[in-house]
């Protein structure tokens, strides 16, 4: 059973730019893998940003773009206003199943 | 636009079985999607449970897969989750949604396991 990693925490300025990673215990992260990207802030579901690595929702800023870097997927928030700060999940593909990471608790300060 | 909706009791026995329905308004659960269940446990993060396509076919999270049984209904549009045997771990917050592009998901509900 793949262990998906996540930064726990990370803190980034407001108009300043930060990288979320998304690591598999099963090796590299690839396109295979179909990365998906959620915001959950407290008390509400999960909000879907990315899907399959670097797809877009309608509904997804443009500050926010996905990627593959250095073997992880990654989630990248550039220009974080305060309304971003909340935990982010990634969530891979394995062959039919899928797992979440532990989240990362994202603040922007 | 499309909605999803999770019901079922919200609060279950030890031992006894979780049961949930999801239905969905806005959107056939016949087309080429794939949906499923995750959940979070009070104050943790979430944990994918399963996913289970029109025809039926199904994909569990391996540590709960001798509980889980996942089912759909097209003529209702609505597909379920059984979670049997549950212990005070299964409490958390079930949410439905729409696994392919991971886009559309309910509210989620709060399941208690309490005697």
């Amino acid at each position: 059973q793949a262990v998906v990693t996540q930064e726990p925490s990370l803190t980034v300025s407001p108009r300043g730019t930060v990288t979320l990673t998304c690591g598999s215990s099963t090796g590299d992260v690839t396109s295979g893998h179909y990365p998906y990207w959620f915001q959950q802030k407290p008390g509400q579901a999960p909000r879907p940003l990315i899907y399959d690595t670097n797809n877009k929702h309608s509904w997804t800023p443009a500050r926010f773009s996905g990627s593959l870097l250095g073997g992880k997927a990654a989630l990248t928030l550039s220009g974080a206003l305060p309304e971003d700060e909340a935990d982010y999940y990634c969530l891979l593909y394995y062959s039919g199943a899928r797992s979440f990471g532990g989240g990362t608790k994202l603040t922007v300060l | 636009q499309v909605q999803l909706q999770e019901s079922g009791p919200g609060l279950v026995k030890p031992s006894e079985t979780l049961s949930l329905t999801c239905t969905v308004s806005g959107y056939s659960i016949s087309s080429a999607s794939y949906w499923g269940w995750i959940r979070q446990a009070p104050g943790k993060g979430l944990e994918w449970i399963g996913s289970i396509y029109h025809s039926g076919s199904t994909y569990y999270e391996p540590s709960l897969k001798s509980r889980v049984t996942l089912s759909v209904d097209t003529s209702k549009n609505q597909f379920s989750l059984r979670l049997s045997s549950v212990t005070a771990a299964d409490t958390a917050v079930y949410f439905c949604g729409r696994i392919t592009m991971g886009d559309y998901w309910g509210q989620g509900t709060l399941v208690t396991v309490s005697s």
